[in-house]
């Protein structure tokens, strides 16, 4: 099946820890995306990448750190330097011979910090 | 310039009733206007979209307005059903979308 695969679905975290968030794509997808999603609010976008080895921050990178080592995997750190990083993480791809300008999303990772 | 600016917030529908939610954007760069739906605790996935050479496109029970000139495109949703309970997202990209711009979002929930 193609798709995007993100994990783990639910992260408890300590204050001051910090945790990798997993997303991995078999689209074949040029470009991936991290969104934070805060109950009842909008998408903000975390960082990107439209390219193997390069990334660029989005409107809310601070605290946050990624890599993209692989077109397949574009892991998102949340550091002890994110002063509210509890909230739903959604990963997205787009691009490929057939794009249409459509994201495709992950289910999401939901982090919570005790 | 890069805004999306969508309404209302929230909406609540009669099952049967017409759902509309409203979105405007600045960038008339913009070439592509996706609606995303989202169910609580999953990732959005794409609804239906438009692109500016026309003025209308259906899709089922879900139709999309828009106006080029006044810089505004709609979601209607016909018939709405308790199914379609959901967070609904507007959005506009150009260039293949590397760069989309989404809206705050509309909580729609529709009365059985």
């Amino acid at each position: 099946d193609g798709g995007i695969t993100q994990s783990p679905k639910y992260l408890f975290r300590k204050e001051g820890q910090n945790v990798t968030l997993s997303c991995e794509q078999n689209l074949n997808h040029d470009a991936m995306y991290w969104y934070r999603q805060d109950p009842g609010q909008g998408l903000r976008l975390i960082y990107y990448s439209q390219i193997v080895n390069d990334f660029q921050k989005g409107d809310i990178a601070e605290g946050y750190s990624v890599s993209r080592e692989k077109k397949e995997s574009f892991p998102l750190t949340v550091t002890s330097a994110q002063k509210n990083p509890t909230a739903f993480y959604l990963c997205a791809t787009i691009g490929g011979q057939m794009n249409t300008g459509e994201l495709f999303f992950g289910e999401g990772s939901r982090l919570t910090v005790l | 310039q890069q805004q999306v600016k969508q309404s209302p917030q929230s909406l609540i529908v009669q099952k049967g009733g017409i759902s509309i939610i409203n979105c405007a954007y600045e960038n008339t760069a913009f070439d592509y206007f996706p609606w995303y739906q989202q169910f609580p605790g999953k990732g959005p996935a794409l609804l239906i979209a438009i692109r500016p050479d026309v003025s209308e496109k259906k899709e089922g029970r879900f139709t999309i307005s828009f106006n080029k000139s006044a810089k505004q495109f709609s979601l209607h949703i016909m018939d709405s059903q308790p199914g379609d309970s959901a967070t609904y997202f507007c959005a506009a990209s150009k260039g293949g979308g590397f760069k989309t711009i989404f809206g705050a979002g509309t909580r729609l929930f529709v009365k059985a």
